[in-house]
């Protein structure tokens, strides 16, 4: 069974910092690999494809990178907006597939 | 625009059963998984199970494989989740959700006595 293993499961941080959230999975996905952005009593959201494709309306300051089995998320300068939940979904392994545990990341 | 449209929240009381559904539009949805995605009051992201409208074959987690039931009607474009005995640990909001990353509204399900 394919583990998805998410680093770390809450950060704080102030804005402007540049912050990294890593996804770790038990056996090579080659890039495919998901990141979601999840607010309060919203749907996730998604913002990176396929490790480092930024979707259409994503601020720039998100990016992804990795492949294999380890993966980060960057945020280049944290905004206050950028306050959420994050989340990697592998889609390599058989459906259904595997999300990470979510990384919780507060502004300071 | 892709867009999938849930039924809306859910109150049941232990025992109950229950059948919510999830319409997608603005794609071809037969050939396209979709999926549910459970999420507990607090917590993370779960798969739940999978379907191809096209063939119905569906695939479930084994944290949920016997304890729900996921349908199709290919001719509607939807997508149904269903329980036939509902249990408080089953008071959750129930995304539908595709691979690619098009996610449903959610729906919340509180069961409670």
């Amino acid at each position: 069974d394919m583990q998805v293993t998410q680093s770390p499961s809450s950060l704080s941080a102030s804005v402007g910092d540049r912050v990294t959230i890593s996804c770790r999975t038990s056996q090579s996905i080659i890039t495919y690999l998901n990141w979601f952005q999840q607010k309060p009593g919203r749907a996730p959201k998604l913002l990176i494809s396929a490790a480092s494709n930024l979707q259409t309306g994503v601020p720039s300051r998100f990016s992804g990178s990795g492949s294999g089995a380890e993966f980060t998320l960057t945020i280049s300068s944290l905004q206050p907006e950028d306050s959420a939940t994050y989340y990697c979904l592998e889609t390599y392994s058989s459906p259904p597939y595997t999300f990470g545990q979510g990384t919780k990341l507060e502004i300071k | 625009e892709v867009q999938l449209v849930q039924s809306g929240a859910e109150v049941k009381k232990p025992g109950d059963s229950l059948k919510i559904s999830c319409e997608g539009s603005g794609y071809k949805f037969d050939n396209f998984w979709i999926g549910w995605v459970r999420q507990m009051p607090g917590k993370g992201l779960e798969w739940m199970g999978i379907i191809y409208p096209s063939d119905s074959k569906t695939r479930y987690n084994p944290s949920f494989q016997g304890q729900v039931t996921i349908s199709v009607d290919k001719s509607i474009s939807t997508t149904y989740l269903q329980w036939t005995s509902l249990k408080a640990s089953d008071t959750a909001t129930y995304y539908c959700a595709s691979p690619q990353g098009f996610w449903g509204q959610g729906a919340l399900v509180t069961v409670s006595s």
